[in-house]
Protein backbone atom coordinates (compact mmCIF):
# COMPACT_ATOMS: atom_id res chain seq x y z
CA UNK A 1 0.00 0.00 0.00
CA UNK A 2 2.85 2.39 -0.56
CA UNK A 3 1.20 4.98 -2.92
CA UNK A 4 3.79 7.68 -4.06
CA UNK A 5 7.12 7.24 -3.12
CA UNK A 6 9.33 9.77 -3.41
CA UNK A 7 13.27 9.59 -2.94
CA UNK A 8 15.60 10.90 -1.64
CA UNK A 9 13.54 12.50 1.99
CA UNK A 10 16.46 14.99 2.68
CA UNK A 11 19.19 16.34 0.34
CA UNK A 12 21.66 19.48 0.69
CA UNK A 13 23.49 21.06 -2.65
CA UNK A 14 25.93 23.10 -3.31
CA UNK A 15 25.32 25.87 -5.35
CA UNK A 16 26.08 24.78 -9.18
CA UNK A 17 25.10 20.94 -8.39
CA UNK A 18 22.79 18.85 -10.12
CA UNK A 19 20.64 16.04 -8.52
CA UNK A 20 17.45 14.26 -9.41
CA UNK A 21 14.13 13.53 -7.34
CA UNK A 22 13.07 10.38 -8.12
CA UNK A 23 9.05 9.72 -7.73
CA UNK A 24 7.33 6.35 -8.21
CA UNK A 25 3.79 5.68 -7.80
CA UNK A 26 2.40 2.30 -8.04
CA UNK A 27 -1.59 2.88 -8.43
CA UNK A 28 -1.30 2.82 -12.18
CA UNK A 29 -2.24 6.66 -12.67
CA UNK A 30 -2.34 8.23 -15.57
CA UNK A 31 -1.09 11.94 -14.42
CA UNK A 32 1.87 12.76 -12.24
CA UNK A 33 3.40 16.10 -10.98
CA UNK A 34 5.66 18.05 -9.36
CA UNK A 35 5.56 20.82 -6.63
CA UNK A 36 7.11 22.85 -4.39
CA UNK A 37 5.97 23.88 -1.31
CA UNK A 38 7.70 27.42 0.22
CA UNK A 39 6.42 29.20 3.54
CA UNK A 40 3.17 31.60 2.67
CA UNK A 41 3.47 30.30 -1.10
CA UNK A 42 0.95 26.97 -0.93
CA UNK A 43 2.01 24.67 -3.29
CA UNK A 44 2.89 25.76 -6.86
CA UNK A 45 3.12 23.09 -9.79
CA UNK A 46 6.41 22.63 -11.47
CA UNK A 47 6.23 20.44 -14.22
CA UNK A 48 3.24 17.83 -14.84
CA UNK A 49 2.60 14.84 -17.01
CA UNK A 50 -0.36 13.31 -18.61
CA UNK A 51 1.38 10.14 -19.75
CA UNK A 52 4.24 8.09 -20.49
CA UNK A 53 6.90 10.32 -22.65
CA UNK A 54 4.74 13.25 -21.73
CA UNK A 55 5.36 16.33 -20.10
CA UNK A 56 4.40 19.92 -20.01
CA UNK A 57 5.39 23.39 -17.67
CA UNK A 58 3.57 24.05 -14.67
CA UNK A 59 3.76 27.47 -13.16
CA UNK A 60 6.84 28.12 -11.92
CA UNK A 61 9.45 25.80 -14.40
CA UNK A 62 12.34 27.71 -14.74
CA UNK A 63 15.78 25.71 -13.16
CA UNK A 64 14.26 22.25 -13.95
CA UNK A 65 13.54 19.69 -15.96
CA UNK A 66 11.95 16.52 -15.88
CA UNK A 67 11.22 13.05 -17.70
CA UNK A 68 8.70 9.88 -17.93
CA UNK A 69 10.35 7.15 -19.32
CA UNK A 70 8.08 4.78 -17.52
CA UNK A 71 4.21 4.89 -16.29
CA UNK A 72 4.92 4.70 -12.97
CA UNK A 73 7.85 7.41 -12.79
CA UNK A 74 8.28 10.69 -13.06
CA UNK A 75 12.25 12.53 -12.69
CA UNK A 76 12.93 15.87 -11.21
CA UNK A 77 16.38 17.08 -11.88
CA UNK A 78 18.22 20.69 -11.29
CA UNK A 79 20.93 21.32 -13.73
CA UNK A 80 22.60 23.55 -11.40
CA UNK A 81 20.83 24.33 -8.05
CA UNK A 82 20.47 27.81 -6.77
CA UNK A 83 19.81 29.04 -3.49
CA UNK A 84 16.38 29.68 -5.02
CA UNK A 85 15.68 26.36 -5.03
CA UNK A 86 16.03 25.60 -1.91
CA UNK A 87 12.22 24.13 -0.95
CA UNK A 88 10.17 21.21 -0.06
CA UNK A 89 8.88 19.10 -3.21
CA UNK A 90 5.85 17.06 -3.12
CA UNK A 91 5.30 14.93 -5.93
CA UNK A 92 1.73 13.63 -6.81
CA UNK A 93 -0.16 11.62 -9.22
CA UNK A 94 -3.88 11.10 -9.97
CA UNK A 95 -5.92 9.23 -12.88
CA UNK A 96 -7.33 10.90 -15.48
CA UNK A 97 -10.05 11.84 -13.52
CA UNK A 98 -8.30 14.78 -11.42
CA UNK A 99 -11.72 16.07 -9.23
CA UNK A 100 -11.23 12.72 -7.59
CA UNK A 101 -8.18 14.24 -6.47
CA UNK A 102 -4.04 13.88 -6.68
CA UNK A 103 -2.11 11.76 -4.15
CA UNK A 104 0.72 13.26 -2.73
CA UNK A 105 4.01 11.96 -2.01
CA UNK A 106 5.56 12.54 1.94
CA UNK A 107 8.27 15.11 0.19
CA UNK A 108 11.90 16.06 -0.32
CA UNK A 109 13.04 18.91 2.14
CA UNK A 110 16.25 20.30 -0.59
CA UNK A 111 18.69 22.96 0.62
CA UNK A 112 21.10 24.62 -1.51
CA UNK A 113 23.67 26.74 0.13
CA UNK B 1 -2.89 32.12 -13.82
CA UNK B 2 -5.69 31.26 -11.75
CA UNK B 3 -5.53 31.30 -8.12
CA UNK B 4 -7.68 30.48 -4.90
CA UNK B 5 -8.02 33.09 -2.30
CA UNK B 6 -7.87 31.41 1.37
CA UNK B 7 -8.15 32.87 4.64
CA UNK B 8 -7.24 32.99 7.32
CA UNK B 9 -3.36 32.55 6.77
CA UNK B 10 -3.18 31.09 10.33
CA UNK B 11 -5.71 30.16 13.29
CA UNK B 12 -4.42 30.08 16.98
CA UNK B 13 -7.51 28.47 18.75
CA UNK B 14 -7.81 26.40 21.64
CA UNK B 15 -8.76 22.58 22.63
CA UNK B 16 -12.39 22.25 22.00
CA UNK B 17 -13.04 25.13 20.04
CA UNK B 18 -14.30 24.98 15.88
CA UNK B 19 -12.99 26.10 13.43
CA UNK B 20 -13.98 27.49 9.84
CA UNK B 21 -12.09 28.48 6.72
CA UNK B 22 -12.77 29.27 3.08
CA UNK B 23 -11.49 29.63 0.14
CA UNK B 24 -12.54 32.15 -3.16
CA UNK B 25 -12.41 31.78 -6.58
CA UNK B 26 -13.26 34.71 -9.08
CA UNK B 27 -14.13 31.72 -11.52
CA UNK B 28 -16.53 28.78 -11.27
CA UNK B 29 -15.13 25.79 -10.25
CA UNK B 30 -17.01 22.29 -10.71
CA UNK B 31 -15.28 20.12 -7.97
CA UNK B 32 -13.51 22.02 -4.43
CA UNK B 33 -11.64 19.79 -2.38
CA UNK B 34 -10.12 19.71 0.57
CA UNK B 35 -6.58 18.71 2.18
CA UNK B 36 -4.72 18.29 4.94
CA UNK B 37 -1.13 18.65 5.55
CA UNK B 38 0.79 17.19 8.76
CA UNK B 39 4.30 18.59 9.73
CA UNK B 40 6.76 17.08 7.64
CA UNK B 41 4.12 15.10 5.02
CA UNK B 42 2.35 15.33 2.52
CA UNK B 43 -0.95 16.56 2.07
CA UNK B 44 -4.08 14.11 2.33
CA UNK B 45 -7.59 14.38 1.05
CA UNK B 46 -10.27 15.45 3.51
CA UNK B 47 -13.12 16.22 1.25
CA UNK B 48 -13.90 16.39 -2.01
CA UNK B 49 -17.32 18.06 -3.21
CA UNK B 50 -19.11 18.33 -6.90
CA UNK B 51 -22.04 19.71 -6.71
CA UNK B 52 -23.34 23.40 -6.14
CA UNK B 53 -24.38 23.61 -2.47
CA UNK B 54 -23.24 20.15 -1.66
CA UNK B 55 -22.28 19.66 1.93
CA UNK B 56 -20.46 17.04 3.25
CA UNK B 57 -18.91 15.81 6.20
CA UNK B 58 -15.85 13.53 7.38
CA UNK B 59 -16.38 13.03 11.28
CA UNK B 60 -15.69 16.07 12.87
CA UNK B 61 -14.79 18.24 9.56
CA UNK B 62 -17.79 19.53 7.19
CA UNK B 63 -17.37 21.08 3.84
CA UNK B 64 -19.74 22.95 1.45
CA UNK B 65 -19.25 23.59 -2.22
CA UNK B 66 -20.89 27.19 -2.46
CA UNK B 67 -24.41 28.16 -4.55
CA UNK B 68 -21.97 30.38 -6.58
CA UNK B 69 -19.54 27.77 -7.50
CA UNK B 70 -17.26 30.31 -6.96
CA UNK B 71 -16.34 29.63 -2.94
CA UNK B 72 -16.40 26.68 -0.72
CA UNK B 73 -15.79 26.24 3.26
CA UNK B 74 -14.21 23.96 5.90
CA UNK B 75 -15.96 23.69 9.37
CA UNK B 76 -13.98 21.53 12.13
CA UNK B 77 -16.39 21.05 15.33
CA UNK B 78 -14.51 20.45 18.70
CA UNK B 79 -10.88 20.74 17.96
CA UNK B 80 -8.18 18.33 19.09
CA UNK B 81 -4.69 18.48 19.29
CA UNK B 82 -3.95 16.16 16.05
CA UNK B 83 -5.98 18.99 13.96
CA UNK B 84 -2.56 20.61 14.22
CA UNK B 85 -1.33 21.21 10.56
CA UNK B 86 -2.08 23.15 7.34
CA UNK B 87 -5.71 22.81 5.14
CA UNK B 88 -5.81 23.24 1.78
CA UNK B 89 -8.45 23.81 -0.56
CA UNK B 90 -8.14 23.22 -4.19
CA UNK B 91 -10.37 23.47 -7.16
CA UNK B 92 -10.52 22.32 -10.62
CA UNK B 93 -10.55 24.89 -13.03
CA UNK B 94 -11.57 24.05 -17.03
CA UNK B 95 -14.14 21.77 -16.08
CA UNK B 96 -13.50 17.81 -15.41
CA UNK B 97 -10.02 18.83 -18.22
CA UNK B 98 -8.48 21.32 -15.87
CA UNK B 99 -5.33 20.80 -13.24
CA UNK B 100 -6.21 21.11 -9.70
CA UNK B 101 -5.25 25.01 -8.12
CA UNK B 102 -4.43 25.14 -4.49
CA UNK B 103 -4.76 27.75 -1.89
CA UNK B 104 -2.19 29.13 -0.15
CA UNK B 105 -3.25 27.16 3.07
CA UNK B 106 -4.57 27.76 6.41
CA UNK B 107 -2.35 26.92 9.04
CA UNK B 108 -3.75 26.06 12.46
CA UNK B 109 -2.36 25.52 15.64
CA UNK B 110 -4.32 24.30 18.81
CA UNK B 111 -3.56 24.99 22.31
CA UNK B 112 -4.19 21.72 24.52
Amino acid sequence: NAGVTQTPKFRVLKTGQSMTLLCAQDMNHEYMYWYRQDPGMGLRLIHYSVGEGTTAKGEVPDGYNVSRLKKQNFLLGLESAAPSQTSVYFCASSSRYRGLGYTFGSGTRLTVV
Amino acid sequence: GQQLNQSPQSMFIQEGEDVSMNCTSSSIFNTWLWYKQDPGEGPVLLIALYKAGELTSNGRLTAQFGITRKDSFLNISASIPSDVGIYFCAGQEGGSQGNLIFGKGTKLSVKP
